[in-house]
């Protein structure tokens, strides 16, 4: 059974710039979950897509966005890049009520 | 809104001692607490899931707690090792909800 993957590991952008980040969810699993987690902090909840449908968004502005596939993979897309999104990107996939991660992008926006 | 706190922020322990790790949550109407390891830059390993409906889970060395009443839920590590050395995370959702929310995390030194 194949766990969650994230592609890429790490990626350099500027300010302004526009990038799109992947993820595989775990064999099965309908729903997918990104999260942002800047240094010392705990990850923050980004948005949630079940079945390719939105199914809940955190407190991030319309410049994040993203999409779900009928194989259930997703892409979180951010536009306009800010220096305060500098951050690992967490993906996790479900398909009841355990969350289960991938490793991650690392993103640096200078 | 809705908040976790973990203390202590940092713990650093000697080799084969046991510990406990402290986060506690605001929301009563939790539907379930996970436990996750995290190693440096790296993502996240899921550890311990604990229903609402459930007091405690164990898995290895390591058990968790759920007291919803009180709003709290410990991890215990037993004979502590150098490679359990990382920053665990709590979280929890909501009723009806798959949103996770995340304390700062707890970060662990086991010295050999």
């Amino acid at each position: 059974e194949t766990g969650v993957t994230q592609s890429p590991t790490h990626l350099i952008k500027t300010r302004g710039q526009q990038v799109t980040l992947r993820c595989s969810s775990q064999s099965g699993h309908n729903t997918v979950s990104w999260y942002q987690q800047a240094l010392g902090q705990g990850p923050q909840f980004i948005f949630q897509y079940y079945r390719e449908e939105e199914n809940g968004r955190g407190n991030f502005p319309p410049r994040f966005s993203g999409l779900q596939f009928p194989n259930y993979s997703s892409e979180l897309n951010v536009n306009a890049l800010e220096l305060d999104d500098s951050a690992l990107y967490l993906c996790a996939s479900s398909l009841s009520t355990e969350q289960f991660f991938g490793p991650g992008t690392r993103l640096t926006v200078l | 809104k809705q908040e976790v706190t973990q203390i202590p922020a940092a713990l650093s322990v000697p080799e084969g001692e046991n510990l406990v790790l402290n986060c506690s949550f605001t929301d009563s109407a939790i539907y379930n607490l996970q436990w996750f390891r995290q190693d440096p830059g790296k993502g996240l390993t899921s550890l311990l899931l604990i229903q609402s409906s459930q007091r405690e889970q164990t898995s290895g060395r390591l058990n968790a707690s759920l007291d919803k009443s009180s709003g709290r839920s410990t991890l215990y590590i037993a004979a502590s090792q150098p490679g359990d050395s990382a920053t665990y995370l709590c979280a929890y959702s909501g009723a009806g909800s798959y949103q996770l929310t995340f304390g700062k995390g707890t970060k662990l030194s086991v010295i050999p």
